[in-house]
């Protein structure tokens, strides 16, 4: 099994600042790499796919870089409504598997 | 608008079975592989088992292998999940999930329910 290791697991970063996200997987998945956004109470949305691919309607602030083993999620000016949980997953081994990593929670420094 | 609507979790005990449901509505559910994925209480998220188009495929984690069943209808827009031999650990928010079909985002779950509570409990 592919073990998708995130860090930090909390991140306390102000309104406006640049938030980076880090996401580690055991052996290269190439770039098939998804980050989802989950607010309090709420499912996970998609915003990244294919490494660095945005999802239609995902704010240009938010972009996925990486390949292989190493991945990042950059917000680059937080606003409000970016403070939650996200997540990294892997795809490489669809469909046979899908593994996520733990989260980073992104919180109000 | 795309929707999938999860129900059918409630509070079972210890070895109990139960199926979750998941509708969809808003787009061409025959067309869509489907997963299901599961979030135990402030916890992250863990996925359980995926079915084809066509129903000839279907795959499992290793932590409920040999018993959960994923199924659908496709003529009805529906997603099915049986559960069997519950234990405690089971108890999560269970969510079915969509995968893309885009060519570069294959694998990815694009459309997500809200999820049904599935509590494991004596």
């Amino acid at each position: 099994e592919i073990v998708m290791t995130q860090s930090p697991a909390t991140l306390s970063v102000s309104p406006g600042e640049r938030a980076t996200l880090s996401c580690g997987a055991s052996q290269s998945v190439s770039n098939k790499l998804a980050w989802y956004q989950q607010k309090p109470g709420q499912a996970p949305r998609l915003l990244i796919y294919g490494a660095f691919s945005r999802v239609a309607g995902v704010p240009g602030r938010f972009s996925g870089s990486g390949s292989g083993t190493e991945f990042t999620l950059t917000i680059s000016s937080l606003q409000s409504e970016d403070f939650a949980v996200y997540y990294c997953q892997q795809y490489t081994n669809w469909p046979l598997s899908w593994t996520f990593g733990q989260g980073t929670k992104v919180e109000i420094k | 608008e795309v929707q999938l609507v999860e129900s059918g979790g409630s509070l079972v005990q210890p070895g109990g079975s139960l199926r979750l449901s998941c509708e969809a509505s808003g787009f061409t559910f025959s067309s869509f592989e489907m997963t299901w994925v599961r979030q135990a209480p402030g916890k992250g998220l863990e996925w359980l088992s995926y079915i084809d188009t066509s129903l000839t495929a279907m795959y499992y984690a290793p932590s409920v292998e040999g018993r959960f069943t994923i199924s659908r209808d496709n003529a009805n827009n529906s997603l099915y999940l049986q559960m069997n031999g519950l234990r405690a650990e089971d108890t999560a928010l269970y969510y079915c999930a969509r995968v893309s079909n885009s060519y570069f985002g294959i694998g990815s779950l694009d459309i997500w329910g809200q999820g049904t509570m599935v509590t494991v409990s004596s």
